[in-house]
C-alpha cells in the first residue's frame, strides 16, 4: 500500500530534551515536506527536500533540523524542543512535476507533539 | 508573497443539505492550483477536490463542486447532500505552479457541522 507513514503518532516530552519525529514513503518520491498545524494558522511549511541531500527552509523553520540521506526518509529533529513547538505534525510527499499535471501530495498521519 | 484567506471558522449544515465554504486568496501568479482537503476527527489529511487555474470549468467530485471566480480570487467549495460523515475541518490551499518546491499555502480552515 502507498503511504506516508510517521512515527511517534504522539509525543509528550520537555523542554530542552531533542527529539526526532522519523517520515518515510514508500512511493520513491523525490519531494518531501514538514508541515505544523495549529489553530486558526492551518498548515505552514516547516521544511522540504527535492531530492536527497537537498533540503531547503520552508516558512517557519525556526527551530528545526531535517534530513534527507535516503529518498524513502525524512527525519524532523528538533535540536531544543520548547513550548511554542507544541502542535501537529504533518510529513508529506509527492513525484515531481510533469508538466501542467499536479502530482498529488500524500501526507502521513500526523505527530501530535506536547512540549511541557 | 501569497496567501489564502477561509473567513468562516465554523459552519454547520442539515443532513440532505447543501453547504458552500468560502475561500479567498491572493497571487500575482497566473498559474496555480486551489486544493480543497478535509480533514476529519482522525486527523489524515484527505483531498477533495483539485482546481487547475488554467481551467475555465469548475471542478467536480461526485456531491463535491468549486465555483472557481479567477478574476475575483475566489475558490468555495460547495457540499450537496451533505453527510454524516462530512462533518470535518476543511482546508483551502494554493501552489503555485512554477517552482519545485511543491509548497502547500493553506487557509486557516473551517470546521463544519452536520447536523441529523
Amino acid at each position: 500500500e502507498a503511504q506516508v507513514t510517521q512515527n511517534p503518532r504522539y509525543l509528550i516530552t520537555v523542554t530542552g530534551k531533542k527529539l526526532t519525529v522519523t517520515c518515510s514513503q514508500n512511493m520513491n518520491h523525490e519531494y518531501m515536506s514538514w508541515y505544523r498545524q495549529d489553530p486558526g494558522l492551518g498548515l505552514r511549511q516547516i521544511y522540504y527536500s527535492m531530492n536527497v541531500e537537498v533540503t531547503d527552509k520552508g516558512d517557519v523553520p525556526e527551530g528545526y533540523k531535517v534530513s534527507r540521506k535516503e529518498k524513502r526518509n525524512f527525519p524532523l529533529i528538533l535540536e531544543s524542543p520548547s513550548p511554542n513547538q507544541t502542535s501537529l505534525y504533518f510529513c508529506a510527499s509527492r513525484s515531481r512535476d510533469t508538466g501542467l499535471h499536479d502530482n498529488e501530495q500524500f501526507f502521513g498521519p500526523g505527530t501530535r507533539l506536547t512540549v511541557l | 508573497a501569497q496567501t489564502v484567506t477561509q473567513s468562516q471558522p465554523e459552519m454547520s449544515v442539515q443532513e440532505a443539505e447543501t453547504v458552500t465554504l468560502s475561500c479567498t486568496y491572493d497571487t500575482s501568479e497566473s498559474d496555480y492550483y486551489l486544493f480543497w482537503y478535509k480533514q476529519p476527527p482522525s486527523r489524515q489529511m484527505i483531498l477533495v477536490i483539485r482546481q487547475e487555474a488554467y481551467k475555465q470549468q469548475n471542478a467536480t467530485e461526485n456531491r463535491f463542486s468549486v465555483n472557481f471566480q479567477k478574476a475575483a480570487k475566489s475558490f468555495s467549495l460547495k457540499i450537496s447532500d451533505s453527510q454524516l460523515g462530512d462533518a470535518a475541518m476543511y482546508f483551502c490551499a494554493y501552489r503555485r505552479l512554477s517552482g519545485n518546491t511543491g509548497k502547500l499555502i493553506f487557509g486557516q480552515g473551517t470546521t463544519l457541522q452536520v447536523k441529523p
